[in-house]
């Protein structure tokens, strides 16, 4: 049962445009979501988070928003650069359970 | 450089052979975790230790076992290694929930 989905595998966005990464959940437990970014032979490594009680977070290119009534949440990176590429995964938790991942999306900026 | 180290970075292993993944943190946190990636699952949780002393199994904990040898460090046990196990095993650390987990660099396994 895969409460978090990402269900675009991979996504290619010209250097200096923007990239909207997708992700839904099915719990509605969860209160509080986080992004990873991580590169091959590295592990992932924290980008930006948001708790339940906002639609939105801002941090420089990065912004996450999230609709709880549909149960997603998106990344958008802006403009997208080409150490941007990497594999993106969205994860999420309520409470002080341990975080779910979902299974990656691969981004590939074209220069 | 502060964070979490893991150790090996690569094994490969014979069918039935056991060996133990090391990880230690050095940032005081209090809970740690070792998650494993394959192709198309995402990071799934194999057990993590809210405090020293405490481990729980995770989502996939089958062929595994674990050990909180003290605040730093928590291991994972492979007694009889078999191909299903072939993965990249992450270990991380985690302290409050609004930074999410630090993670290692990973431990890439191949069970032949």
């Amino acid at each position: 049962d895969q409460q978090v989905k990402q269900n675009s595998p991979s996504l290619s966005v010209q250097e200096g445009r923007i990239s909207i990464l997708n992700c839904d959940y099915t719990n509605s437990m969860f209160d509080y979501f986080l992004w990873y970014k991580k590169y091959p032979a590295e592990g992932p490594t924290f980008l930006i988070s948001i708790s339940s009680i906002k639609d939105k977070n801002e941090d420089g290119r990065f912004t996450v928003f999230l609709n709880k009534s549909a149960k997603h949440l998106s990344l958008h990176i802006v403009p997208s650069q080409p150490g941007d590429s990497a594999v993106y995964f969205c994860a999420a938790l309520f409470g002080n359970e341990k975080l779910t991942f979902g299974t990656g999306t691969r981004l590939t900026i074209i220069p | 450089n502060a964070g979490v180290t893991q150790t090996p970075k690569f094994q490969v292993l014979k069918t039935g052979q056991s060996m133990t993944l090391q990880c230690a943190q050095d940032m005081n946190h209090n809970s740690m975790y070792w998650y494993r990636q394959d192709p198309g699952m995402g990071l799934r949780l194999i057990y993590y230790s809210a405090s020293e002393g405490t481990t729980d199994k995770g989502e996939v904990p089958n062929g595994y076992n674990v050990s909180r040898l003290n605040k730093r460090e928590f291991s994972l046990r492979l007694e009889s290694a078999a191909p299903s196990q072939t993965s990249v095993y992450f270990c991380a650390s985690s302290e409050t929930r609004s930074y999410g987990y630090t993670f290692g660099s990973g431990t890439r396994l191949t069970v032949v």
